[in-house]
């Protein structure tokens, strides 16, 4: 089985734009979660979905960030007026469900805000 | 809120020399606790964990980590180091949470 698979591995954008990064999960995992790794800093924690709803979006630095899932599977993390402060590596993870179950980890996304 | 506090940034060694990175955790609660690795170029990969039990828990390629609940730790070891080990290393706490809160990493280089 495939495991977590993140598109695109590299996104360079300009300040003000908008970009979309996406997320597919192992299938069958109900969780899923989406962490943002800054130079020289663990993964912090910006959202996670448990099934089609989003249970805690408390890491979401500010509303230019918002993100889906619509069908319960492949999800959207989505970045309005990119600003350089958001050039970072953005990670999804999934797990079976919510509770206390090992996440697993795609490559992440690269994305660089000129 | 909960935090997790990895001592050493980096950590230069040679073949065969024996590894501890230290890993302290402020909750006060029930945790979970994972040491998560990063091989250059690679995703982030579950080395250990530890949920309850016994506080000596065993991982893959050799690793162990012991979970103190007095200390607030849970250090990761290996008795001796291969050049193949050269990774980045993330301490992980989840309580009561899904998230994961992750220290800041350690970067181990061996020297062959």
């Amino acid at each position: 089985g495939a495991g977590v698979s993140q598109t695109p591995s590299n996104k360079v954008t300009e300040k003000g734009k908008y970009v979309e990064l996406r997320c597919d999960p192992i299938s069958g995992h109900t969780a899923l979660y989406w962490y943002r790794q800054s130079l020289g800093q663990g993964p912090e924690f910006l959202i996670y979905f448990q099934g089609t709803g989003a249970a805690d979006d408390s890491g979401l630095p500010n509303d230019r960030f918002f993100a889906v899932r619509p069908e319960g599977s492949v999800s959207t993390l989505k970045i309005q007026r990119t600003e350089r402060g958001d050039s970072a590596v953005y990670l999804c993870a999934s797990s079976w469900d919510s509770s206390y179950n090992e996440q697993f980890f795609g490559p992440g996304t690269r994305l660089t805000v000129l | 809120a909960q935090s997790v506090s990895q001592h050493n940034h980096h950590v230069i060694l040679s073949e065969a020399a024996s590894l501890e990175l230290g890993c302290n955790y402020s909750y006060g609660g029930t945790v979970n606790l994972f040491w998560y690795v990063q091989y250059p170029g690679q995703h982030l990969q579950l080395l250990l964990k530890y949920f309850s039990g016994d506080p000596l828990v065993k991982g893959i390629k050799g690793f162990e980590a012991e979970f103190i609940k007095s200390k607030f730790s849970f250090n990761l070891r290996k008795p001796s180091v291969q050049w193949s080990d050269t990774a980045e290393y993330f301490c992980a706490v989840n309580s009561g949470y899904s998230t994961l809160t992750f220290g800041k990493g350690t970067m181990l280089l061996v020297s062959p």
